[in-house]
C-alpha cells in the first residue's frame, strides 16, 4: 500500500499569514494527488486535484505543488473560514490512501 | 446540481448488519464511480472501495473485503453499502463520494453508524 505521510499534524496561524501543508508519498504517484478541506461536522470538500489544479469555486489563495514525491498545499492570506482539517489523497493505486490530516486553526 | 443524499443515522446491535444508501441526482448516475469512505470519530479517512454503477464492478480495500458489500440500483440512482457482523470498531461516519476520474468531486453528507447493545 502507498503511505501518505502528512505534516504538520496541527497548525496555528494568524490571519493573512501564508501556511503550507505537505504530503510525502512512499512511492511515485505521479499527479494523482488531491487535497480536501473538512470543516467541523461536514463532509470533505475538494480543493485541489491532479496535484496542482484548483477545483471549481475554490478561492485562488489555495494552490498545490509537487516536487518528486512530495506534495504541498499552500494557503495565501489565511482567512477565518480556512479553519478545518486538511487531507491529501493518493488516487494512483488501490487501496486509495489519505494522509493523516492537518488541523488548521486561526490564532 | 449534483447531489448525493445519504440515509439517516443508524443504531445497530453488535453482530447485526446495516445497509446504507446514497441517492444520486443531478447527473447521469452510470457515468461516474461511487466510492465509500469511513471516518472513525476524530480520525482520518479510510477508503473502503468503489462500484461502477454501469457494470456493477466493485473494487474493495482488502481491509474491508469481508465487511462491506457495495451494490447499486440503477432504476433509482442509488448506491448501497451493506456492513455485516458489526462490532464497535465499525462505529463511524460513512461517506459516499463521486469520482471524477482520479479525484472525488462530490460527497454525501455522511451517515453515522453506532454499534451498541
Amino acid at each position: 500500500d502507498i503511505q501518505m505521510t502528512q505534516s504538520p499534524a496541527s497548525l496555528s496561524a494568524s490571519l493573512e499569514e501564508i501556511v503550507t501543508i505537505t504530503c510525502q508519498a512512499s512511492q511515485d504517484i505521479g499527479n494523482y494527488l488531491s487535497w480536501y478541506q473538512q470543516k467541523l461536522g461536514k463532509s470533505p470538500q475538494l480543493l485541489i486535484h491532479s496535484a496542482t489544479s484548483l477545483a471549481d469555486g475554490v478561492p485562488s489563495r489555495f494552490s498545490g505543488s509537487r516536487s518528486g514525491t512530495q506534495y504541498s498545499l499552500k494557503i495565501n492570506r489565511l482567512q477565518v473560514e480556512d479553519t478545518g482539517i486538511y487531507y491529501c489523497l493518493q488516487h494512483y493505486s488501490a487501496p486509495l490512501t489519505f494522509g493523516s490530516g492537518t488541523k488548521l486553526e486561526i490564532k | 446540481q449534483v447531489n448525493l443524499l445519504q440515509s439517516g443515522a443508524a443504531l445497530v446491535k453488535p453482530g447485526a448488519s446495516v445497509k446504507l444508501s446514497c441517492k444520486a441526482s443531478g447527473y447521469t448516475f452510470t457515468d461516474y464511480y461511487i466510492h465509500w469512505v469511513k471516518q472513525s470519530h476524530g480520525k482520518s479517512l479510510e477508503w473502503i472501495g468503489y462500484i461502477n454503477p454501469n457494470s456493477g464492478y466493485t473494487n474493495y480495500n482488502e481491509k474491508f473485503k469481508s465487511k462491506a458489500t457495495l451494490t447499486v440500483d440503477k432504476s433509482t440512482n442509488t448506491a448501497y453499502m451493506e456492513l455485516s457482523r458489526l462490532t464497535s470498531e465499525d462505529s463511524a461516519t460513512y461517506y459516499c463520494t463521486r469520482e471524477y476520474p482520479y479525484y472525488f468531486d462530490y460527497w454525501g453528507q455522511g451517515v453515522m453508524v453506532t454499534v451498541s447493545s
